[in-house]
């Protein structure tokens, strides 16, 4: 069991770049949801999903975008990157919704 | 406007005493409460939670009381051990509005031995 899988690890964009966070997990759970940790913020939630083709905006949505086609994947999409979206992003998933959330490691944003 | 509120960005305390993380909510509507734990370079763990219908819930070291009048909850480490340095976030939830969990800022705790 994996549980949840984030790719890549470490990214750096140039600024106006477009790429896309990966998210998977193997768990079977309908919930998913991304967020975002910088510091003195905790954790943000940008975007959540609670089932396949269904997805609604966190606090933080705007300059990204998701969509969820299976249930194992929830990918986060920069459209044109900023500075200000420099960050850690972490994806979770949950049996749930309002319970215990897996989140996977990590994934460290630089644009510059 | 910040939902969840932890006030204390920091906290040390000495191996074997007692350590207390508070954190403070703003909306009577929560009704399930986390804490969760967080390593450098790792995600956040899952800690313990405690629903609206208790006020307090035991699991080994860490317990986590709930005061729902004062919309406040804090998360107490007996004996705390140099194992458990690291972020703690407290999150709170709506059962009626699933996928949404709401962090607090978190606090960086110090155990020294």
């Amino acid at each position: 069991n994996a549980g949840v899988t984030q790719t890549p690890k470490f990214q750096v964009l140039k600024t106006g770049q477009s790429m896309t966070l990966q998210c998977a997990q193997d768990m079977n759970h309908e919930y998913m949801s991304w967020y975002r940790q910088d510091p003195g913020m905790g954790l943000r939630l940008i975007h959540y999903s609670v089932g396949a083709g269904i997805t609604d905006q966190g606090e933080v949505p705007n300059g990204y975008n998701v969509s969820r086609s299976t249930t194992e994947d929830f990918p986060l999409r920069l459209l044109s990157a900023a500075p200000s979206q420099t960050s850690v992003y972490f994806c979770a998933s949950s049996y749930e919704g309002y319970t215990e959330a897996f989140f996977g490691q990590g994934t460290r944003l630089t644009v510059v | 406007d910040q939902q969840v509120k932890q006030n204390s960005p920091s906290l040390s305390v000495q191996e074997g005493r007692i350590s207390i993380l508070n954190c403070d909510y703003t909306n009577s509507m929560f009704d399930y409460f986390l804490w969760y734990k967080k390593y450098p370079a790792e995600g956040p763990t899952f800690l313990i939670s405690i629903s609206s219908i208790k006020d307090k819930n035991e699991d080994g070291r860490f317990t986590v009381f709930l005061n729902k009048s004062a919309k406040h909850l804090s998360l107490h480490i007996v004996p705390s051990q140099p194992g458990d340095s690291a972020v703690y976030f407290c999150a709170v939830s709506r059962s009626s509005n699933t996928g949404k969990l709401i962090f607090g800022q978190g606090t960086t705790l110090q155990v020294k031995p």
